[in-house]
């Protein structure tokens, strides 16, 4: 089944650091560029997080409510990627999901998405 | 920062309706557009991509069409699994960004 997961959300402290991870299965993960995208409480989504292939050299770009705090990876070999969150605010609660994206054919760009994991940041 | 300008912000209709939501994009992002559709607890569900290819799966009634800046998402005849809402998105130039949303309700 192609499908992504992410993992690792949970409840924590303001100004701690968390890290979620996205994993996929089903495609070649490797060839895809990922996205995260997140979700406040009865808001609307917010786009805060891409990462390139290893083939256009992983680089990454980031939104300006996150840039400076939150670092985006991959490990291809696990199928995974990553958001490092840290000096978290209690503004970053929110649903996290990922969504893969076709460099070469936008018929993959953003057609495939987790169920997203809840980041709650309170004290 | 490209910002996208979505409307309306919410709507009521009817089933059978005819609905039109529009996004305006700030600057040219030729077809890099992609609307979503979102119901209570579920994930984005991509409807249309490069701005007027229809997504594998997705009802004809839905189509979309590119007017310059201006994007139209057209549901042809509302249906009762229609009321959600609905979200733009621009990928042509970082940091992407998502309209706003439009919330369709039953009328």
């Amino acid at each position: 089944e192609v499908q992504l997961v992410e993992s690792g959300g949970g409840l924590v402290q303001p100004g701690r650091s968390l890290r979620i991870s996205c994993t996929g299965s089903g495609f070649l993960f490797g060839a895809h560029a990922i996205n995260w995208v997140r979700q406040a409480p009865g808001k609307g989504l917010e786009w805060i997080a891409f990462i390139r292939t290893e083939a256009y050299g992983a680089t990454t770009e980031y939104a300006a409510s996150v840039k400076g705090r939150f670092t985006i990876s991959r490990d291809d070999s696990k199928d995974t990627a990553y958001l490092q969150m840290n000096s978290l605010k209690t503004e970053d609660t929110a649903v996290y999901l990922c969504s893969r994206y076709s460099l070469s054919d936008w018929a993959f760009t953003f057609d495939l998405w987790g169920q997203g994991t809840l980041v709650t940041v309170s004290s | 920062d490209i910002q996208m300008t979505q409307s309306p912000s919410a709507m009521s209709a009817s089933v059978g309706d005819r609905v039109t939501i529009t996004c305006r994009a700030s600057q040219g992002i030729n077809n890099y557009l992609a609307w979503f559709q979102q119901k209570p607890g579920e994930v984005p569900k991509r409807l249309i991509y490069a701005a007027s290819r229809l997504q594998s799966g997705v009802p004809a009634r839905f189509s979309g069409s590119r007017s310059g800046t201006d994007f139209t998402l057209t549901i042809s005849s509302l249906q009762p699994e229609d009321f959600a809402t609905y979200y733009c998105l621009q990928h042509s130039v970082h940091p992407f960004t998502f309209g706003p949303g439009t919330k369709v309700e039953i009328k």
